[in-house]
């Protein structure tokens, strides 16, 4: 079934590093992807990484890709107050057309 | 900022009801999806639309349609507007060609509360 899993909260003190784990179930998903979404707005694209990479680096940002386990982490390196938001996992069904799968999303709070 | 956006903002309307929302997609884009979130959830995908026809369409009842026009932006319609339909509506938009699907990038919503 379609289930893409992340804990719901995260609380991480300004300077620290970030860590927000993901669980999806399709291990033919070619894509998966971050998104934060900030109180009220739509969805920023953050990162994204292809099912044949296990890491991916953009600035703060690391992404950390286990295919066997079917397991995607986000690590944002010295973590701001700006960085509070809610982080999506998503994946690309693999079917004929390009729908996504998300979480259910994971709150992050950086406090001083 | 994506270059797609959204109209309107935010809505209200009663139960049963209908209600049409707009979505322009980003310059070079010809793709549009459309997923509705709930409160406290993740976005759910609605359907998608492709060279003006529906190309997918996930776990929502008939009730729902949409329209996409030659310039490629997007509607989505609602009849019988029921309280559960109260969400945060996104579009995103993305390339298709030639077999090859790019990245979504979504635009600001739609708040819709139904009363």
């Amino acid at each position: 079934g379609e289930d893409v899993e992340q804990s719901l909260f995260l609380s991480v003190r300004e300077g620290d590093s970030s860590v927000i784990n993901c669980t999806y179930t399709d291990s033919s998903s070619t894509y998966l992807y971050w998104y934060k979404q900030e109180p009220g707005a739509g969805l920023q694209l953050l990162t994204y990484i292809f099912s044949n990479m296990d890491m991916k680096q953009d600035q703060r940002l690391t992404v950390l890709l286990n295919k066997k386990d079917k397991h995607l982490s986000l690590r944002i390196a010295d973590t701001q107050t700006g960085d509070s938001a809610i982080y999506f996992c998503a994946e690309r069904d693999p079917g004929g057309y390009n729908k996504l799968i998300f979480g259910a999303g994971t709150r992050l709070a950086v406090h001083p | 900022e994506t270059g797609v956006t959204q109209s309107p903002t935010h809505l209200i309307k009663t139960r049963g009801q209908q209600v049409t929302l707009r979505c322009s997609s980003q310059s070079g884009h010809n793709t549009v999806s459309w997923y509705q979130q709930a409160l406290g959830q993740g976005p759910q995908f609605i359907f998608q639309y492709y060279r003006e026809e529906e190309n997918g369409r996930g776990n929502f009842p008939p009730r729902f349609s949409g329209l996409q026009f030659p310039n490629y932006s997007s509607e989505l319609n609602v009849n019988a507007l029921e309280l559960d339909d109260s969400a945060l509506y996104l579009c995103a938009s993305s390339m298709t060609s030639g077999g090859a699907r790019e990245t979504q990038y979504f635009g600001p919503g739609t708040r819709l509360l139904v009363l």
